[in-house]
Parts: C-alpha cells; structure tokens; sequence
C-alpha cells in the first residue's frame, strides 16, 4: 500500500496572504507526481505534473516544487484570492497502473 | 463538448441488483481508470485499463468488472449491489500514464 501524505488537512488563509502546503509519498519507484484543484460539486482538475526531481512548475500564482529523493512536493499559492478556495490533491504514480492520491489540503479564503 | 462524460450523474439503487456506469472520453486517450471517492472523501484507483491490458486494484471485490469496448469507453458492471458500495465513482483518461488525468463528473451510487 502507498502511502501519500498531504499536510495540513485544512487551512485557512487571509485573501491576499501567500500560502503552500505539502505532499509526501515514497521516495522509490518513482514515475510522477501530480497536483489537482478538486472544487465541490465539480470533478478534479489537473495543476501540474513533475516526473523530474527538482522540478518547479508554475501557473498564475500557483506553482510547486518536486524532491524525488526525499519524497515531498511544495504547492505554492501567491496572493490567495478566494477563487482558490477548493481542496488540492496531489497524487503519486509509482508504476504502470493509477494514481494515488493523498487526502487532500481543503483551503478556504477569507475575504 | 464534454471531454470525460459519466452516465448517470445519480443512481439510486436496491441491494442485490447488478448496475452499470458508463464512461466515454473524446480526448483520444489510451488509458482510462475508475476511480471510488470514499465516506471520507478520499479518491482510491479501482481500475486501469491501457490498450487492453487492465491492473485491478486488489482491494476491489469481483463483483465489480470494467468492460471496455473501444479505446474511448471503459464502463463498469457492478454485480449483487451490496450497501457499503454506496460512494461516488470516478472515471478519468489520461494518453500514457505520466500525463495529467481528465476526470469525469462522477456518479453518486447510492444502495438501499
């Protein structure tokens, strides 16, 4: 069993205040590490996907970082708007079949 | 124009029927899953089926069965409906398995 850890499980952050949260998984049989932005009532939607240790990916304000030999990924959130309200998965593949995910971090902006 | 799309959106169901849940994607994708989310809330892999080779997650009973008849559909057949089968599932497609995951709108199972 794999075992993927998302910390914290929840968070609240002041709109306009940055904030990141982590992810860590095995550090063996690595294949990728994905992000995604699960809002309610919708389906999640992928943030990013790092293969390579050391990656750091961006997009708008969000970006995350990638330490494959330690087994942990950043998510960074700059200037959180409440927009960003929704809970982030992120997700191991250590092979050929699907992905693990973690729990989730449930982020709440308030305005 | 719906890229991952999931029939029904809500079943609702009596213990011990056999039900099925439909999954097409229109992204040309070779690898398609389903994904159970949990009571609490938390996403497991069932199945992952890639140019017709499927890995089963071992933890799900055989009364669960992915069928796939083209690349783009992977329904899935579920066998004497049993209570603790209540959940939302999941289908998602990716092309290749270290690409980013399309996910579909979900089913929500409920058994009574």
């Amino acid at each position: 069993i794999l075992n993927v850890e998302q910390s914290p499980q929840s968070l609240h952050v002041q709109e306009g205040d940055s904030t990141n949260f982590t992810c860590s998984f095995p550090s063996s049989n690595f294949y990728a590490l994905h992000w995604y932005r699960w809002e309610t009532a919708k389906s999640p939607e992928a943030l990013f996907v790092m293969t390579l240790n050391g990656d750091e990916k961006k997009k708008g304000r969000i970006s995350a970082t990638l330490n494959t030999k330690e087994g942990y990924s950043y998510l960074y959130i700059k200037g959180s708007q409440p927009e960003d309200s929704a809970t982030y998965l992120c997700a191991f593949r250590g092979g050929a079949d699907g992905l693990t995910f973690g729990k989730g971090t449930h982020l709440i902006i308030q305005p | 124009d719906t890229a991952v799309s999931q029939t029904p959106k809500y079943l609702v169901t009596q213990m011990g029927n056999d039900k099925s849940i439909k999954c097409e994607q229109n992204l040309g994708h070779d690898t398609m899953y389903w994904y159970k989310q949990d009571s609490k809330k938390f996403l497991k892999i069932m199945f992952s089926y890639n140019n017709k080779e499927l890995i089963i997650n071992e933890t799900v009973p055989n009364r669960f069965s992915p069928k796939s008849p083209d690349k783009a559909h992977l329904n899935l057949h579920i066998n004497s409906l049993e209570l603790g089968d209540s959940a939302v599932y999941f289908c998602a497609s990716s092309h290749g398995v270290n690409t980013e995951a399309f996910f579909g709108q979900g089913t929500r199972l409920t058994v009574v």
